[in-house]
């Protein structure tokens, strides 16, 4: 069974600091990465994709990704209240590629 | 530009009864994914569409489950007989390229509640 897990959490950290979430996978295969926030009662909203290993900064949020050890991670700066939500990891599936991995999330509290 | 809309937003249904959830998605947009989310639960792949080519339904939990995109824009989520453990988020997708290999934006979802 192809899985990508995530501590469930809840993560809480202070306003201002940096937020770091976790992903592994157990597929190999797997090639593309997705980072999603989830607020509670709405959609996924994507955040970051990553493709190769390496980091991937955009704003306050810095994608990793480590192929050889199989783990992805989401950091995020300068924590804020709004960025309280459940964040949401997915991989690709190397035995198929029309479907996505996804983990259960992490949920991360940012006290003001 | 618009972003993926599904409707309705709300559904209750009687047990047994056949429900129809629609998805709009991003115009242009050659993939076309449904998902089913329940609480706490990370979403749950149902079935991809291709353009109007529907290429994977392996996550249809029954065959009460069918989805059709007949002219490869609009989609429609159809479950016959519905049972209260098909309540649930019921989340499309749609993505500019094929495969799951790329971004996928998502509706605001259908919560089906069946009675």
């Amino acid at each position: 069974q192809k899985e990508v897990e995530q501590n469930s959490g809840p993560l809480s950290v202070p306003e201002g600091a940096i937020a770091s979430l976790n992903c592994t996978y157990s597929d190999r295969g797997s090639q593309s990465f997705f980072w999603y926030r989830q607020y509670s009662g709405k959609s996924p909203e994507l955040i970051m994709s990553i493709y190769s290993n390496g980091d991937k900064e955009d704003g306050r949020f810095t994608a990793q990704l480590n192929k050889a050890s199989q783990y992805v991670s989401l950091l995020i700066r300068d924590s804020q209240p709004s960025d309280s939500a459940t964040y949401l990891c997915a991989g690709t599936n190397a035995g198929n590629n029309r479907k996505l991995i996804w983990g259960l999330g992490t949920s991360l509290a940012v006290n003001p | 530009g618009a972003g993926v809309s599904q409707s309705p937003r709300y559904k209750v249904a009687k047990r047994g009864q056949d429900v129809a959830l629609r998805c709009d998605p991003i115009s242009g947009h050659v993939s076309l994914f449904w998902y089913q989310q329940a609480l706490g639960q990370g979403p749950e792949f149902l079935t991809y569409f291709q353009n109007e080519a529907q290429l994977d339904k392996s996550g249809l939990p029954s065959d009460r489950f069918f989805a059709e995109r007949p002219e490869g824009s609009v989609s429609t989520l159809k479950i016959q007989r519905t049972q209260q453990e098909d309540s649930a988020v019921y989340l499309c997708a749609s993505s500019p390229r094929t495969g799951s290999y790329y971004e996928q934006y998502f509706g605001p979802g259908t919560r089906l509640t069946v009675t």
